[in-house]
């Protein structure tokens, strides 16, 4: 079974520029996450969809960041203008559900964004 | 609001040496407990589990006890290998937000031949 896939593996842009990162999770998993995560530092989300309803977005930084999971299955996380400081790893995991032992969450390699 | 607390890194062990890593959370209810493992250019991994007051989750000789009275979720192995070095999370999901994991800010094993 395969797990989660996400793409670019590495991005380097110029600050100012927009970004996109891809995700495609495990077959069937309906629940989807993306997480920031900041060199050494552990993981925070950003934002988990339920099929294709955002239902938590509140660390989400609504003002340059946007997602979307138009059919309940991939995702786009995106960044216009990226800045300096949005250098880190985009994480993406998913979930069967979000209850009992369907939320163990498998996450993807991750997207490695650096900004000049 | 919860939180999570891990020792700070790097730990450098010589193959075979036992291994902890401490743990300790702060949260209302009764949380489910993880330690997670990423390994060089991999994701997470989920490591273990425990969900209730003193479960043992255990994998790959690898062992946490979830302690309440103590609020830790210590990780402990008796002989690490060079494949064990990665960096290790600790982690939370609360009661009232299942699905919302709290990490700590991971401990970086490197294991010496």
């Amino acid at each position: 079974e395969a797990g989660v896939v996400q793409s670019p593996r590495y991005k380097i842009i110029e600050k100012k520029q927009p970004v996109a990162f891809w995700c495609n999770p495990i077959s069937g998993h309906n629940t989807l996450y993306w997480y920031l995560q900041n060199l050494g530092q552990g993981p925070e989300l950003l934002i988990r969809y339920e099929n294709e309803e955002a239902v938590d977005d509140s660390q989400l930084p609504k003002d340059r960041f946007s997602a979307e999971r138009l059919k309940g299955v991939d995702s786009t996380l995106k960044i216009q203008p990226a800045e300096l400081g949005d250098s880190a790893v985009y994480l993406c995991a998913s979930s069967l559900g979000t209850s009992g032992g369907a939320n163990e969450q498998f996450f993807g390699p991750g997207t490695r964004l650096t900004v000049l | 609001g919860d939180s999570v607390t891990q020792m700070e890194g790097p730990v450098t062990l010589s193959e075979e040496a036992f291994l902890t890593i401490n743990c300790t959370y702060t949260a209302t209810g009764y949380p489910s407990l993880f330690w997670y493992v990423q390994y060089p250019g991999e994701g997470l991994q989920l490591l273990l589990k425990a969900t209730k007051a003193d479960d043992k989750g255990s994998n790959k000789g690898f062992e946490a006890t979830y302690r309440k009275e103590t609020t830790s979720f210590h990780l402990e192995k008796g002989s690490v290998q060079v494949s064990d070095s990665a960096v290790y999370f600790c982690a939370l999901s609360g009661y009232s937000s299942a699905s919302k994991i709290i990490f700590g800010s991971g401990t970086r094993l490197s294991i010496r031949p």
